[in-house]
């Protein structure tokens, strides 16, 4: 049974850099067909998808939040993680990682990790 | 990029059926998947590509999808049912593939 689960600061200062993992377990990153996602969604509100990266190392991201963010994915430690720039107060949310496959549902999903922007 | 429209709540006696809809253009043409959100908890796939239901899912759970409208339908409602609900469809045509409903608290009352 393939686990996901989010690991990173819960607080970040304002103009600084968000900074998520996302381990894998139960199955290999690389077994190929499956898009590895960032998810997040704002305190009492809806999901937002943020972007995803296949095993290849190929990105796709959300258009309103492209020029911010970088996806990698290191599958030696059968690992992807979120790089989130410059973020400000409206970054604070529940950030989700999940699979997908193209075109496809999310299952499943990590348990969730808030992050706080604040100084 | 697409957009896709639900009600914000919906509100049914238990026993009784509740009937959530997710409006989006010619929505019928592409493949929609329900997610249930219980308060603090993690978004759980209840139907997926219009009518499945992944193992587990009682088949109180049913999906349709017709025209500009997909409807997650959730027979005798039960208590523990009270939660989020949220379609989402892959926008093959759009910069922003993976698309997300506005979401819809269901109150059993």
């Amino acid at each position: 049974q393939v686990q996901l689960q989010e690991s990173g600061p819960g607080l970040v200062k304002p103009s600084e850099t968000l900074s998520l993992t996302c381990t894998v377990s139960g199955d290999s990153i690389s077994s190929g067909g499956y898009f590895w996602s960032w998810i997040r969604q704002h305190p009492g509100k809806g999901l937002e998808w943020i972007g995803n990266i296949f095993y290849s190392g190929s990105t796709y991201y959300n258009p309103s939040l492209r020029s911010l963010v970088i996806i990698s994915i290191d599958t030696s430690k059968n690992q992807f993680s979120l790089k989130l720039s410059s973020v400000t107060a409206a970054d604070t949310a529940v950030y989700y990682c999940a699979r997908s496959k193209v075109g496809r549902w999310f299952d499943p999903w990590g348990q969730g990790t808030l992050v706080t922007v604040s100084s | 990029s697409y957009v896709l429209t639900q009600p914000p709540s919906v509100s049914v006696a238990p026993g009784q059926t509740a009937r959530i809809t997710c409006g989006g253009n010619n929505i019928g043409t592409k493949s929609v998947h329900w997610y249930q959100q219980k308060a603090g908890q993690v978004p759980v796939l209840v139907v997926y590509d219009d009518t499945d239901r992944p193992s587990g899912i009682p088949e109180r759970f049913s999906g349709s999808n017709s025209g500009n409208t997909a409807t997650l339908t959730i027979s005798r409602v039960e208590a523990g049912d009270e939660a989020d609900y949220y379609c989402q469809v892959w926008d093959s045509s759009g910069d922003h593939p993976y698309v997300f409903g506005t979401g819809t608290k269901v109150t059993v009352l």
